[in-house]
């Protein structure tokens, strides 16, 4: 299958444990922030997203927060689980080309059983 | 469809020769991007359609790169004269709506070997 994981950070847990995976994003007016999981062999699935007039945003076991004034996005997973592995992209978007996405380098998660 | 589907999986080519990938998002979707994806990196955008309209195609890395979406469903992105460069991961993605903030499909994408 594909390996999108070979010259990434990777980030290594223990199943069970709390994951935190940080993304730095350099336009100051992105105004939108999608996070993105992506398997082996298939294409990134949306996970949970956050405009920038917010600074925390909590889905299902996840939570992604913004902080505008350094630029930094991070994505938790609490009680990480063997399915979480995977390679992790953060996404941002302005308001001068809404429909244009820039995605970051990515960071693999390996969780360990 | 029940999700995107492009076509083929894999392509090995000679440098030179031209090359047409498809995608077929799904129906109903009026939103359909293509991006490039190189190993090890995050997808990096070409060019975007709404519906049939392409407003956007400033990703295209050079005239050798041209898509399609003539009826505003299947699209194609076609490499001319490819060049080893041009291997990498070609994925599509689709959209209900021109809203950005609907959520992106993706396809599992072709990978493209020039030799």
């Amino acid at each position: 299958g594909e390996s999108v994981g070979l010259h990434l950070p990777t980030l290594s847990v223990q199943e069970g444990d709390n994951s935190i995976i940080n993304c730095a994003y350099s336009n100051s007016a992105s105004d939108y922030f999608i996070w993105y999981k992506q398997e082996s062999g298939k294409g990134p699935q949306f996970i949970i997203d956050i405009r920038s007039n917010m600074d925390k945003r909590q889905g299902q076991r996840v939570t992604v927060l913004l902080n505008k004034t350094v630029k930094h996005l991070s994505l938790q997973i609490a009680a990480t689980q063997p399915g979480d592995s995977a390679v992790y992209f953060c996404a941002e978007r302005s308001v001068a080309n809404f429909n244009k996405f820039y995605f970051g380098s990515g960071t693999k998660l390996n969780v360990k059983p | 469809g029940a999700g995107v589907s492009q076509s083929p999986r894999y392509k090995v080519t000679k440098r030179g020769q031209d090359v047409t990938l498809r995608c077929d998002p799904i129906s109903s979707h009026a939103t359909l991007y293509w991006y490039q994806q190189a190993l090890g990196q995050g997808p990096e955008f070409l060019t975007y359609f709404n519906y049939e309209a392409q407003p956007d195609k400033s990703g295209l890395p050079s005239d050798r790169f041209s898509a399609e979406r003539p009826e505003g469903s299947i699209s194609t992105l076609t490499i001319q004269r490819t060049e080893q460069r041009d291997s990498a991961m070609y994925r599509c993605a689709s959209s209900f709506g021109q809203s950005p903030t609907d959520t992106q499909y993706f396809g599992p994408g072709t990978r493209l070997t020039v030799l």
